[in-house]
């Protein structure tokens, strides 16, 4: 597709189950962004991308949470032992990168863990 | 630290008149500016941008003016429409390699009919 494809829309999990949330990002952006936006909330940055440089980790709230982009594509937010507190919606974002960061969001993912 | 502040978390005008959102920003190493609209249970969408070597960037009824020594930014519409009710984020970001976007918390914009 044309747009950032996110999967799944939507997620339900258990507390203390492990998630997966992929990001495809528009073909030859070299920039790709996390966020997450909780009830209520503003958007909260978690992970940053760009090209072969190491990726930005400042954003990750602990260390059940990691993320890996394959190849400068496809990007995969794992997230461990989920709580409760991780419930919102999981937005990922792409840009050309270095002179152009007007970034194209995905519709989410709606992340809901009971 | 936030270095990107959007101190009003809501706005509510009516419909025709003129919706000013403002924006500041710590950071003078900024050199990009851009404005994004968000409707519930949808991503945000890039909505108009302003270089540092501009103070003024228009856009059909969206208006961008950058006050670079005040370090402050404003996003003007007019006519204001009810389909303008959405929150609108500032974001900013620095020249060099790493080109991370800094955003604000939002300001959710309300426009009655």
């Amino acid at each position: 597709g044309a747009g950032v494809s996110q999967s799944p829309s939507n997620k339900v999990t258990e507390k203390g189950k492990d998630v997966e949330l992929r990001c495809d990002p528009i073909s030859g952006h070299t920039a790709l962004y996390w966020y997450r936006q909780s009830l209520g909330q503003g958007l909260e940055f978690l992970i940053y991308f760009q090209g072969n440089s190491a990726p930005d980790k400042s954003g990750l709230p602990s260390d059940r949470f990691s993320a890996e982009r394959t190849g400068g594509s496809v990007s995969t937010l794992t997230i461990q032992r989920t709580q409760q507190e991780d419930s919102a919606v999981y937005l990922c974002a792409s840009s050309l990168g270095h002179t152009n960061t007007e970034a194209f969001f995905g519709q989410g993912t709606r992340l809901t863990v009971v | 630290d936030q270095q990107v502040k959007q101190n009003s978390p809501s706005l509510s005008v009516q419909e025709g008149r003129i919706s000013i959102l403002n924006c500041d920003y710590t950071n003078s190493m900024f050199d990009y500016f851009l404005w994004y609209k968000k409707y519930p249970a949808e991503g945000p969408t890039f909505l108009i941008s302003i270089s540092s070597i501009k103070d003024k960037n228009e856009d059909g009824r969206f208006t961008v003016f950058l006050n670079k020594s005040a370090k402050h930014l404003s996003l003007h519409i007019v006519p204001s429409q009810p389909g303008d009710s959405a929150v609108y984020f500032c974001a900013a970001s620095k020249a060099g390699n790493n080109r991370k976007l800094i955003w604000g918390l939002g300001t959710s914009l309300a426009v009655n009919p």
